[in-house]
């Protein structure tokens, strides 16, 4: 079955400063990639998605790039602010109507 | 649009008793529901996926007579844990998408606690 990695498992970053998270996936099947973002005791928030068609999508301040060759995706938050502090988790699936392959998270600290 | 709910959104209860948590798609008719288990600081596991008017799948690894699974309509989905113990204590969360939907959408959540 799938298997994502998702590094790092943690980051702090200073107010404005960029942050990477990437991830890796096994299964060549796998053409959706989403990327929630969880606040301590809420549900997980869709943020920004990319499908196996597109190499990188954008939304404001948090692009997704995606390589299908080498089996990795990665979530760019740019100008970072305090509020983007959260736990984040990428995700493969097949299609969207399948069971989606969570990475282990990141827990991003922005200090302000 | 695309909303989903859960309830109870917290519940305590003594060990060995059955606990029922309901997920429901508010705006949109929910072909298939999935069941999540989060441990603190921890990823979502797949439990289970409940397609409408048939039997749920489950993941390797999770009790089907333990963990009850019924959609029996396109708007709700059960999840009764039966006979719950403090091991069973967890943060569990239904995602639900439909024939419209282009991703899955989040519960808020149950946060179990078995004493």
């Amino acid at each position: 079955g799938e298997n994502v990695e998702q590094h790092p498992s943690t980051l702090s970053v200073q107010e404005g400063d960029s942050a990477v998270i990437k991830c890796t996936y096994s299964d060549s099947a796998s053409n959706y990639f989403p990327w929630y973002k969880q606040e301590l005791g809420k549900r997980p928030q869709l943020i920004i998605d990319i499908r196996s068609n597109v190499g990188e999508k954008k939304d404001q301040r948090i692009a997704v790039t995606l390589n299908k060759t080498a089996k990795h995706f990665s979530l760019h938050i740019t100008e970072t602010q305090p509020e983007d502090s959260a736990v984040y988790f990428c995700a493969a699936s097949i299609s969207t109507g399948n069971q989606f392959y969570f990475g282990t998270g990141t827990s991003l600290t922005v200090i302000p | 649009g695309a909303v989903v709910s859960q309830h109870p959104s917290w519940v305590i209860c003594k060990s060995g008793t059955s606990v029922k948590i309901e997920c429901r798609s508010l705006d949109f008719q929910a072909t298939t529901m999935f069941w999540y288990r989060q441990f603190p600081k921890q990823s979502l596991m797949l439990m289970a996926t409940s397609n409408e008017g048939s039997k749920a799948t489950y993941e390797q690894g999770v009790e089907k007579d333990k963990f009850l699974i019924n959609h029996a309509s396109l708007t709700l989905s059960t999840l009764t844990v039966t006979s719950a113990h403090p091991e069973d204590s967890s943060f569990y969360i239904c995602s639900a998408i439909g024939r419209v939907q282009e991703t899955q959408y989040f519960g808020p959540g149950t946060r179990l606690l078995v004493l």
